[in-house]
């Protein structure tokens, strides 16, 4: 069974825009979430994290919030830019399970200029 | 500093066959992490190598297996080939500065590895 699920496959959005990225999680021993961009012909590239002690992280034009209890995660580029165009990635760790993360199957984003 | 670099980058065998893919992390890490990524399955962890010893493994047949050397670089190997084995193989090293806790992954740009 998919533990991480990113239900949107694909994203069109306008630049200068807010892109919203969804992910959604089913094991509550999760407690750390990551995401990741990737371009193609090249391996995931970090963007962000999140503890689950928290419930939102921000690092620039990047956010992500943590709602524990609806087991969701998103991921909010503000403004977005057409060179974020790239398959992004969310993906969560257990404790103690140093760095074994579980994927979601990714959302396409197309940001149009 | 350079980045985790992956050879092959491309490979086409046979099913049967074996196969061995490198890949070296960057310079000072000590965890390398192997994924498998395919359009049906998605990233999935294959497993993880940290001071020459596996600690993690994720759910794949022993035909998969793998092994670090003492420079941390690492190697992942698979036997009698499926075609179901077609995929991107990547590696991902990391500082490894906490003994449980989860780094932040750095990505090589992967092995595509075709099964015929």
């Amino acid at each position: 069974d998919q533990q991480v699920k990113q239900n949107s496959p694909s994203l069109s959005v306008q630049e200068g825009r807010i892109s919203i990225l969804n992910c959604d999680y089913t094991n509550s021993m999760f407690d750390y979430f990551l995401w990741y961009k990737k371009y193609p012909a090249e391996g995931p590239t970090f963007l962000i994290s999140i503890s689950s002690i928290k419930d939102k992280n921000e690092d620039g034009r990047f956010t992500v919030f943590l709602n524990k209890s609806a087991k969701h995660l998103s991921l909010h580029i503000v403004p977005s830019q057409p060179g974020d165009s790239a398959v992004y990635f969310c993906a969560a760790s257990l404790y103690k399970a140093g760095n074994m993360l579980t994927f979601g199957g990714g959302t396409r984003l197309m940001v149009k200029p | 500093k350079a980045g985790v670099t992956q050879t092959p980058r491309y490979l086409i065998k046979t099913r049967g066959q074996q196969v061995t893919l490198s890949c070296s992390p960057i310079s000072g890490h000590r965890s390398v992490s192997w994924y498998q990524q395919t359009p049906g399955q998605g990233l999935q962890f294959l497993f993880e190598y940290f001071s020459e010893t596996q600690r993690n493994k994720g759910n794949f047949p022993g035909r998969f297996s793998g092994r670090q050397f003492s420079n941390s670089r690492s190697e992942m190997n698979v036997s009698t080939l499926e075609l179901g084995d077609s995929a991107l193989y990547l590696c991902a090293s990391s500082p490894r500065t906490s003994g449980t806790y989860t780094d932040t992954q750095y990505f090589g740009p992967g092995t595509r590895l075709t099964v015929l």
